[in-house]
């Protein structure tokens, strides 16, 4: 059963517009959430993570929410570049140590167009 | 700068192949780990290292085996490779906490 929801699961803006990505769990505990960015052929680099029950981060053009009652985060990117192009990913940490659990979501393609 | 190497990039191999995957970080971290990453799916955990000689089995082990034979190294086996393990792996690798550091991946093609 799948633990990590994302959506939408892809999406196409123009460049300069902003975008929200949506990711909803189940994962008990819930220590941490961290948002990835993966460049197509590429591995998972980190944007942000968010440990709070009630979290807001924010990284540059990335900023991002985690509410642990709702069990769900977003993660806004403003003024969308072409290197943004990239699928996001949730990843949900059932504890704060190597010895827990990842759960990962299957990502939100974005499409950047000029 | 802490990284974590994969190779190779890319591999074919025939059904029923033997494939060895390998990777090695430069972190000094104690834990590594093996993902496979699927279309429509969220990466998988195969299996996972607390230290050298150390081996613990993850989510979807069946027809993985791995061994890290040294603090640095940790490989993923494929002995009878079949179709099914046609996939993106990625190797990881922790301190302990919750900070991960991943790998560029392994596309593999089972034919």
């Amino acid at each position: 059963k799948t633990q990590v929801e994302q959506s939408p699961q892809s999406l196409v803006v123009r460049q300069g517009e902003n975008c929200v990505l949506q990711c909803n769990y189940s994962v008990t505990p819930d220590n941490h959430l961290r948002w990835f960015k993966q460049d197509t052929g590429k591995g998972l680099v980190s944007l942000t993570v968010l440990v709070d029950q009630k979290d807001k981060t924010s990284n540059g053009r990335y900023s991002a929410t985690l509410d642990k009652d709702a069990k769900h985060s977003t993660l806004h990117i403003t003024a969308t570049l072409l290197d943004d192009t990239a699928t996001y990913i949730c990843v949900v940490g059932d504890r704060g140590s190597a010895l827990g659990r990842l759960h990962f979501g299957a990502g939100t393609q974005l499409i950047v167009i000029p | 700068e802490a990284a974590v190497t994969q190779s190779p990039r890319n591999k074919v191999t025939v059904t029923g192949g033997n494939v060895t995957l390998s990777c090695r970080q430069t972190n000094s971290h104690n834990y590594m780990y093996w993902y496979r990453q699927d279309t429509g799916h969220g990466l998988r955990l195969i299996h996972y290292s607390y230290g050298a000689g150390n081996l613990q089995i993850g989510d979807v082990p069946d027809g993985y085996k791995a061994t890290r034979t040294t603090q640095e190294d940790f490989f993923l086996l494929l002995e009878l490779a079949s179709p099914s393990q046609t996939s993106l792996y990625f190797c990881a690798s922790s301190p302990g906490n919750s900070d991960y550091t991943f790998g560029s991946g392994t596309r593999l093609l089972v034919i």
